[in-house]
């Protein structure tokens, strides 16, 4: 079955710290993977997304995502975080239908 | 372009009432989906239509839901006789019909039902 994981339900950074999101993804083949963020009251917005090409894809918000096929992992990192990023982030998966599988997010808290 | 948006904000309703919830998607994308969202959980996808029609329904889309977009644009979801187990966040997007193309979400609509 087709699914994604992200193992870490809460992460902990200090403003100015790198951050790092992981996800593992279970596909038959290389999925269309996405990371989204969902704030408070808000809808989820695309952060990136990764179809083809280079391994390594830049995003919104200076967040970017590695792609590791060998590790079927799409972790999600920022070199510096700051406090406006603490909200709940989603890594997500597609095959060759339009419909994404969602992890069960990430929840990231930012302390000053 | 005002985005996707979705009404009632909230809603709460008492087990055994239907309710109605509805969706304006971006007005020139063609698909558009719904998720139900529990606390804790990612989006879980219930159905989705490329213009009026339904192409793909989930197993978690009960009898008592049901969806339409008549004529292309909005869309509602109804739930009849509403159990406690409906209590979610009911979200909304919409895409152009297109491999990959990024879907845009809406604000949801929070369900509790009492």
């Amino acid at each position: 079955a087709q699914s994604v994981t992200q193992p870490d339900i809460h992460i902990t950074v200090s403003e100015g710290a790198s951050l790092e999101l992981r996800c593992n993804y279970s596909y038959g083949a290389t999925p269309y993977l996405f990371w989204y963020v969902q704030s408070p009251g808000q809808g989820l917005q695309l952060l990136l997304k990764y179809f083809s090409g280079d391994t390594l894809v830049q995003g919104i918000k200076g967040f970017e995502a590695e792609f590791k096929r060998s590790q079927s992992s799409f972790n999600l990192r920022k070199p510096s975080v700051h406090w406006s990023d603490a909200a709940e982030y989603f890594c997500a998966a597609s095959g060759g239908s339009y419909i994404p599988t969602f992890g069960r997010g990430t929840s990231l808290i930012v302390h000053p | 372009d005002t985005g996707v948006s979705q009404d009632p904000r909230h809603k709460i309703t008492k087990r055994g009432q239907n309710v109605t919830f509805r969706c304006d998607p971006i007005s020139e994308h063609n698909r558009l989906y719904w998720y139900r969202q529990t606390l804790g959980q990612g989006p879980e996808f219930l159905t989705y239509f490329q213009n009026e029609a339904q192409l793909e329904k989930s197993r978690l889309l009960s009898d008592r839901f049901s969806a339409e977009r008549p004529k292309g644009s909005f869309s509602t979801l109804e739930i009849q006789r509403t159990e406690q187990g409906d209590s979610a966040m009911y979200l909304c997007a919409s895409s152009l019909g297109q491999t990959g193309n990024e879907q845009f979400f809406g604000p949801g609509t929070r369900l509790t039902v009492l």
